[in-house]
C-alpha cells in the first residue's frame, strides 16, 4: 500500500533544473517527506527533507504543497551525475522501518 | 566527514556457509539499521539498534540471521548456513536518535551465493 506515487521515469537536459513530483495525498500530520536518490551499485543517498516549509540546501530544493498533499524536488542544475532513480518517502519520527517504491528514474543527457 | 562504511563491498560464497557482513556507522550516531535490497526490489528492514535498548529484530527472515552492535558502534551481520535466496545487497544505515533525523547509508555488501 504506497504512501507515494511518482512518475517511473523522466529526461532532463544537462545544465537545466530537474523538477521532480511525488503525490503523498494521505500523509498525516506528523509525517515528514524525505527525498533520497541510489545510483547504481551505491547505496541511497539522502538529500532532503521537510514537514511543511519550503527547504534548501546544498544538493536540491524541496516545495512541499500548502495542503501537503504533493511535493516537488527541484535539482537547480543537473549534471549527468544525477543521472540516478529517486525516492520520495513520507516517514514519521523515528519510523525506521522504510518502505521505497519504485521511485522515479532521472536520466539527465548532455 | 566519514559516511557509513560496509564492508566488504562485494562476497561470494557457497551454499551452507557462514558469512559475516560489518557495518561501521557514522561517529556520533546513536541508531543504526541494516536493510537489505534484492534486484529490482525495495528495501526490506532487518534489524534496528538504538543505544543500549533492545534490538528490534522483527524484520529478521529467519533464525539463521542475527546481527550484534559491540560498544555502540560497530555492527555485524551474520547470515548462518547461507542459502540461494539470501543473495542480496545489504545495506546498513545510521543516524542520530530523536527527531526527523535522516537515515545515511552505505553502499552496501553485494552478497552472492553459490
Amino acid at each position: 500500500d504506497a504512501k507515494t506515487t511518482q512518475p517511473p521515469s523522466m529526461d532532463c537536459a544537462e545544465g537545466r533544473a530537474a523538477n521532480l513530483p511525488c503525490n503523498h495525498s494521505t500523509i498525516s500530520g506528523n509525517e515528514y517527506v524525505y527525498w533520497y536518490r541510489q545510483i547504481h551499485s551505491q547505496g541511497p543517498q539522502y538529500i532532503i527533507h521537510g514537514l511543511k516549509n519550503n527547504e534548501t540546501n546544498e544538493m536540491a530544493s524541496l516545495i512541499i504543497t500548502e495542503d501537503r498533499k504533493s511535493s516537488t524536488l527541484i535539482l537547480p542544475h543537473a549534471t549527468l551525475r544525477d543521472t540516478a532513480v529517486y525516492y520520495c518517502i513520507v516517514r514519521v519520527t523515528n519510523d525506521y522501518k522504510l518502505s521505497f517504491g519504485a521511485g522515479t528514474t532521472v536520466t539527465v543527457r548532455a | 566527514g566519514a559516511g557509513v562504511s560496509q564492508s566488504p563491498s562485494n562476497k561470494v560464497t557457497e551454499k551452507g556457509k557462514d558469512v559475516e557482513l560489518r557495518c561501521d556507522p557514522i561517529s556520533g550516531h546513536t541508531a543504526l539499521y541494516w536493510y537489505r535490497q534484492s534486484l529490482g526490489q525495495g528495501l526490506e528492514f532487518l534489524i534496528y539498534f538504538q543505544g543500549n535498548s533492545a534490538p528490534d529484530k522483527s524484520g529478521l527472515p529467519s533464525d539463521r540471521f542475527s546481527a550484534e552492535r559491540t560498544g555502540g558502534s560497530v555492527s555485524t551481520l551474520t547470515i548462518q548456513r547461507t542459502q540461494q535466496e539470501d543473495s542480496a545487497v545489504y545495506l546498513c544505515a545510521s543516524s542520530f536518535s530523536g527527531g526527523p533525523s535522516p537515515l545515511h547509508f552505505g553502499n552496501g555488501t553485494r552478497l552472492t551465493v553459490t
